[in-house]
């Protein structure tokens, strides 16, 4: 199994580009989720979805959309990339039982 | 809100204990979760413990929670060089889709 794995592992944006980060888990869990890591602030959850379809907002929203369009995928769009999005994000799985929440490698974004 | 602090740094011989410290807030937490990062990777779960209990141990970790206090520390027995990573607590509740929220993480240096 290959846990939960991200594309691309860097990128580099100039202000106002849009890119889509991937994320798929291969151990059926329901619930996923994208972080942001700053440097001092620890992870911030920008979106989460709890099944396919479903998604809702997490503490850093704005700027961000997602798409859970199955129980596997769960994508991070940035429509018009802007310095503040500079960052490591970090996409995140879990079932319920106790919320340990699997982790991918992380995504490291730079916007010019 | 909920909140999760911890100190930023701590640095310790090899061989030596190791003791990361963190306080939360939220008094009705059923989870509290340590979260190890090694650089340029995701984080993974080392351990956890459920708010009933007072400590866990787990061969050379020792997780100690002060509920009263709202305290959980993490002690590493005969600290490695492998054990340098950043160390994050974090907290949850049980009982269908409950967010977790996660500090600003504590550098562990060893000094070999």
């Amino acid at each position: 199994n290959a846990g939960v794995t991200q594309t691309p592992k860097f990128q580099v944006l100039k202000t106002g580009q849009s890119m889509t980060l991937q994320c798929a888990q291969d151990m059926n869990h329901n619930s996923m989720y994208w972080y942001r890591q700053d440097p001092g602030m620890g992870l911030r959850l920008i979106h989460y979805s709890v099944g396919a379809g479903i998604t809702d907002q997490g503490e850093v929203p704005n700027g961000y959309n997602v798409s859970r369009l199955n129980k596997r995928e769960f994508s991070l769009r940035l429509e018009s990339a802007a310095p503040s999005q500079t960052s490591v994000y970090f996409c995140a799985s879990s079932e319920m039982v106790y919320n340990e929440q699997f982790f991918g490698p992380g995504t490291r974004l730079t916007v010019l | 809100g909920e909140d999760v602090e911890q100190s930023l740094f701590l640095s310790v011989r090899e061989g030596d204990s190791s003791v990361i410290n963190c306080t939360y807030t939220d008094s009705s937490s059923t989870y509290l979760y340590w979260y190890k990062q090694e650089p340029g990777a995701g984080l993974q779960l080392l351990t956890y413990i459920f708010s009933n209990m007072d400590m866990k141990q787990d061969q050379r970790l020792t997780v100690l929670l002060n509920k009263k206090d709202k305290h959980l520390s993490l002690r590493i027995a005969d600290t490695q060089t492998g054990d340098s990573a950043i160390y994050f607590c974090a907290e949850s509740h049980s009982g269908g889709y409950q967010k977790v929220t996660f500090g600003t993480g504590t550098k562990l240096q060893v000094i070999p």
